[in-house]
């Protein structure tokens, strides 16, 4: 059965530094997401993408973080300056069809900034 | 913004007794709802997708009902088993993302 892939499985980086997470999505799906988790709360959007550009983003997801669509199949998350407050499990999903699709999850990425 | 609520936060019960979890959500203007399983330390996974014009959903031992209207959906786990242990979300679809509650955390005692 196909499935959302993520990595690294886990990045541990010093403040400051430049992260970038990978995903390579379900291969036929058309809309793309990324959410993040902090220990112990809740999962939070951060952003939505659809053909080739940002549909929806939330107020988490700042000047600091980007993502991009290099190559037709990966889906990166980078984040250009960690702050400790940015460890957390970050997570990749995709749906196919429509928005309203169902959205499929990957492993997650634990990003841990020291 | 959409707030969603699951109640209880967690709850323990013995194999075999049917399991009933809650969620409400602030903002009725959404597409669907989808029921997801969270292990610890895992991803999520996809148990359910109900649509806004549905009442259920059911697969196999899980049934989801929603009320868009009022703002609640409830997961029904019949004959729980201790592999049903885990934590379970609920998330609401409405501007372009999923918006999350913080689980009902589920433990299945053998």
């Amino acid at each position: 059965e196909p499935e959302v892939t993520q990595t690294p499985s886990h990045q541990v980086t010093q403040m400051g530094q430049e992260v970038i997470l990978r995903c390579v999505p379900i291969s036929n799906h058309l809309y793309f997401y990324w959410y993040r988790q902090i220990l112990g709360q809740k999962v939070e959007f951060l952003v939505s993408f659809y053909n080739n550009e940002i549909s929806e983003k939330s107020e988490i997801f700042d000047d600091q973080f980007s993502v991009e669509r290099p190559d037709g199949s990966n889906f990166t998350l980078k984040i250009r300056s960690t702050k400790l407050e940015d460890s957390a499990m970050y997570f990749c999903a995709s749906s196919g069809g429509t928005r309203e699709s169902t959205q499929y999850f990957g492993p997650g990425t634990r990003l841990t900034v020291l | 913004k959409q707030e969603v609520t699951q109640i209880p936060a967690a709850l323990s019960v013995p194999e075999g007794e049917n399991l009933v979890l809650n969620c409400s959500f602030t903002d009725s203007a959404i597409y669907n709802l989808q029921w997801f399983r969270q292990d610890p330390g895992k991803g999520l996974t996809s148990l359910l997708l109900i649509q806004s014009s549905q009442r259920e959903q059911t697969s196999g031992r899980l049934n989801a009902s929603l009320d868009k209207s009022s703002g609640r959906s409830t997961l029904y786990i019949a004959a729980s088993q201790p592999g049903d242990s885990a934590t379970y979300l609920c998330a609401p679809y409405g501007n372009n993302r999923l918006a999350f509650g913080k689980g009902n955390q589920v433990v299945v005692i053998p």
